[in-house]
């Protein structure tokens, strides 16, 4: 069993539809990540959190809307996205931002936006 | 333009046979090196990593080599085994407060035929 839980493991949704992906952790880990992974694309870093707090948005589209109310709890809220948005989202927990750090991944959703 | 480049997208070895994967970097900062393996439907699980302080790893069949004048790395398995098959990412953070991100390479589909 993954520490690491997302759900849900597939998502189809309209342009104009509103939808949240979910990610826990069960590790105590008190950072928590957001990647994407577009086909023929490496992983992308979109969003950091460290204790809660935002650490890092790496130039991600509004329509994209992280929360995380708290260390083991991570969201992506998602409002009117595009087709080309269709990819693997990844959440990913660590210890912390201090010192190299292994990540430690959900097993992603699929996402296709139609 | 990709800072970490697997330029093999793919590979195919002999079961018992030693897979050898590579890995190239351009950003001189990077200092800690990870590799990574991704199942199909499901999320990436860390392997084995180096620091720049080192020039070779070892966990069991994976050996990690790096070269920091080449600024290349790669990922020795021996003896393969059939359950090796999987996709292997390729991953570099830079210190300096930054060690939390990860550069994914594209990542090499490593096939292990019985």
């Amino acid at each position: 069993e993954t520490g690491v839980t997302q759900t849900p493991r597939h998502l189809v949704m309209g342009m104009t539809n509103k939808k949240s992906l979910k990610c826990e952790q069960h590790l105590g880990h008190n950072a928590m990540y957001w990647y994407k992974q577009s086909a023929k694309k490496p992983l992308e870093l979109m969003f950091v959190y460290n204790f809660k707090e935002q650490t890092e948005n790496n130039s991600v589209p509004s329509r994209f809307s992280p929360e995380c109310p708290n260390s083991s709890h991570l969201f992506l809220h998602l409002h009117t996205l595009q087709p080309e948005d269709s990819a693997l989202y990844l959440c990913a927990s660590s210890q912390d931002l201090a010192g190299p750090t292994e990540a430690f991944f959900g097993q992603g959703t699929r996402l296709t936006v139609v | 333009d990709q800072q970490v480049k697997q330029n093999s997208p793919s590979l195919s070895v002999q079961e018992g046979r030693i897979s050898i994967l590579n890995c190239d970097y351009t950003n001189s900062m990077f200092d800690y090196f990870l590799w990574y393996k991704k199942y199909p439907a499901e999320g990436p699980t860390f392997l084995i990593s180096i620091s720049s302080i080192k020039d070779k790893n070892e966990d069991g069949r994976f050996t990690v080599f790096l070269n920091k004048s080449a600024k290349h790395l790669s990922l020795h398995i021996v003896p393969s085994q059939p359950g090796d098959s999987a996709v292997y990412f390729c991953a570099a953070s830079a210190g300096g407060g930054s060690n939390y991100k990860l550069t994914f390479g594209k990542g090499t589909l490593l096939t292990v035929n019985p």
